[in-house]
């Protein structure tokens, strides 16, 4: 069963746009992360945010995570046509033994040029 | 490095045929993952592998068997492939409790 669940399902921007992606999900967790998937790939790791963290930065992606409201979103400032991919946030699961992650059925966002 | 690698990139199977998914890694990673991703549903676990010698069902494991056959390599099983089998299957290692490293995937078409 999903416990990430994006929003929206699908976004289109402009270059030079901010773009936002948000996750929410259901049961306590100890992490949460984004991970990118350009078509026809393998998905990359992009940040982590553990839960006693409110936000964090790396190059121009933002995170911000609010456990009371079991929820993060993903910023990613000035966009580029590269940036076009589908965005997954992911939380450990199991009781986050083992290292299994939850991923959500993602964002699919396109950049236009 | 060249980090999680799958073989094959892309398979046609006919209903009933068996065949093997291979996956392997050169970053020394303990646990292993097997996953598969339908359109429309993310990615599901299918069978994981927390250390050598190891292995428990994910999610969706009915339909196949996996084998940790030492540190680098896990493999997916399918026995009697069936239609519903046709997805994406892709493998990830990590070398902990958080970071995944993910393969190229596989494409696999079942008849």
């Amino acid at each position: 069963s999903q416990q990430g669940e994006e929003d929206p399902q699908a976004l289109s921007i402009q270059e030079g746009e901010n773009a936002t992606m948000n996750c929410s999900y259901k049961t306590s967790i100890n992490n949460l992360q984004w991970y990118r998937q350009n078509s026809g790939r393998g998905l990359v790791h992009l940040i982590l945010i553990r839960s006693n963290e409110r936000e964090k930065h790396s190059g121009r992606l933002r995170v911000t995570l609010d456990t009371s409201k079991k929820s993060s979103s993903l910023l990613i400032t000035a966009s580029r046509a590269a940036d076009t991919a589908s965005y997954f946030c992911a939380t450990d699961g199991y009781g986050g033994s083992q290292g299994n992650l939850i991923f959500g059925k993602g964002t699919k966002l396109s950049v236009k040029p | 490095n060249a980090g999680v690698t799958q073989t094959p990139k892309f398979q046609v199977l006919k209903t009933g045929q068996s065949m093997t998914l291979q996956c392997a890694q050169d970053m020394n990673h303990n646990s292993m993952y097997w996953y598969r991703q339908d359109p429309g549903m993310g990615l599901r676990l299918i069978y994981y592998s927390a250390s050598e010698g190891t292995t428990d069902k994910g999610e969706v494991p009915n339909g196949y068997n996996v084998s940790r056959l030492n540190k680098r390599e896990f493999s997916l099983r399918l026995e009697s492939a069936a239609p519903s089998q046709t997805s994406v299957y892709f493998c990830a290692s990590s070398g902990g409790l958080e970071t995944q490293y993910f393969g190229p995937g596989t494409r696999l078409l079942v008849l």
